[in-house]
C-alpha cells in the first residue's frame, strides 16, 4: 500500500553542522505532514508540520520544506547539538483516511562533539 | 503534567493469556490512536476513534481489540498473545485532522 518513507535510514553528523533529513511519499492525496523525534524507550515527540498547502515551515532551529511536485519532504536542523541524537520519522494523513496518521520509516540521527 | 499516560510501562504475558493495555488522557481530544512498534521499526498504525467511531486498519489482526468507554479511556486487548506481538504499544490522542497527535510514552510487551 502507499505510505511514507525515508531515503536513508542513518545519519551522522558534527555538533555544531546542519543537518537534512529526507522522506519521500507516494499518495499524492497527502495534506499533512508531521516530523517526530523518537529517543530510546520512548514515546514520539512532535517537532514539527507542514499543510500541503504551504512549501514550507519553520521552527526553532528546525525548517520543514514540502515539494508536492516530486512528492518529498525535508527535516533542516541548524547546529545539530548532541541532544539532537534521535530517530526521526516523517508522518503524514490524507483525506481519504480521515483522522489516520501513517508514519513512514526512520532515520537515525548520530550526533557527534 | 504527563498528558497521555500508558499503563503499565512494562508488561509481561504468557503465550495466549489475554491482556489489556490501557491509556487515558487529560487532554480531552476526539482521536485516540493505538500503534504498534518493533524494534527498529516505525510505529505501525494498529486502529483509532474518532470520538466512539472506531477505524480498524486493513492489516490488524483480529487478535487485537480496543475499547474507548469515553474520552479520556482507551484499551488495547490481545486477546491471545503469540511470541510475535512483543513489541512496544504506544497510545496517542489528537483532536481532529491536520494537527498533530500526542504520544504517550508506551507500553512495552513481553511475552513469554
Amino acid at each position: 500500500g502507499e505510505s511514507v518513507g525515508l531515503h536513508l535510514p542513518t545519519l551522522s553528523v558534527q555538533e555544531g553542522d546542519n543537518s537534512i533529513i529526507n522522506c519521500a511519499y507516494s499518495n499524492s492525496a497527502s495534506d499533512y505532514f508531521i516530523w517526530y523525534k523518537q529517543e530510546s524507550g520512548k514515546g514520539p515527540q512532535f517537532i514539527i508540520d507542514i499543510r500541503s498547502n504551504m512549501d514550507k515551515r519553520q521552527g526553532q532551529r528546525v525548517t520543514v520544506l514540502l515539494n508536492k511536485t516530486v512528492k518529498h519532504l525535508s527535516l533542516q536542523i541548524a547546529a545539530t547539538q548532541p541532544g539532537d541524537s534521535a530517530v526521526y520519522f516523517c508522518a503524514e494523513t490524507y483525506n481519504q483516511a480521515g483522522t489516520a496518521l501513517i508514519f513512514g520509516k526512520g532515520t537515525t540521527l548520530s550526533v557527534s562533539s | 503534567d504527563a498528558m497521555v499516560i500508558q499503563n503499565p510501562r512494562y508488561q509481561v504475558t504468557q503465550f495466549g493469556k489475554p491482556v489489556t493495555l490501557s491509556c487515558s488522557q487529560t487532554l480531552n481530544h476526539n482521536v485516540m490512536y493505538w500503534y504498534q512498534q518493533k524494534s527498529s521499526q516505525a510505529p505501525k498504525l494498529l486502529f483509532h476513534y474518532y470520538d466512539k467511531d472506531f477505524n480498524n486498519e486493513a492489516d490488524t489482526p483480529d487478535n487485537f481489540q480496543s475499547r474507548r468507554p469515553n474520552t479520556s479511556f482507551c484499551f488495547l486487548d490481545i486477546r491471545s498473545p503469540g511470541l510475535g506481538d512483543a513489541a512496544m504499544y504506544l497510545c496517542a490522542t489528537g483532536a481532529g485532522r491536520l494537527v498533530e497527535a500526542f504520544f504517550g510514552q508506551g507500553t512495552r510487551l513481553t511475552v513469554v
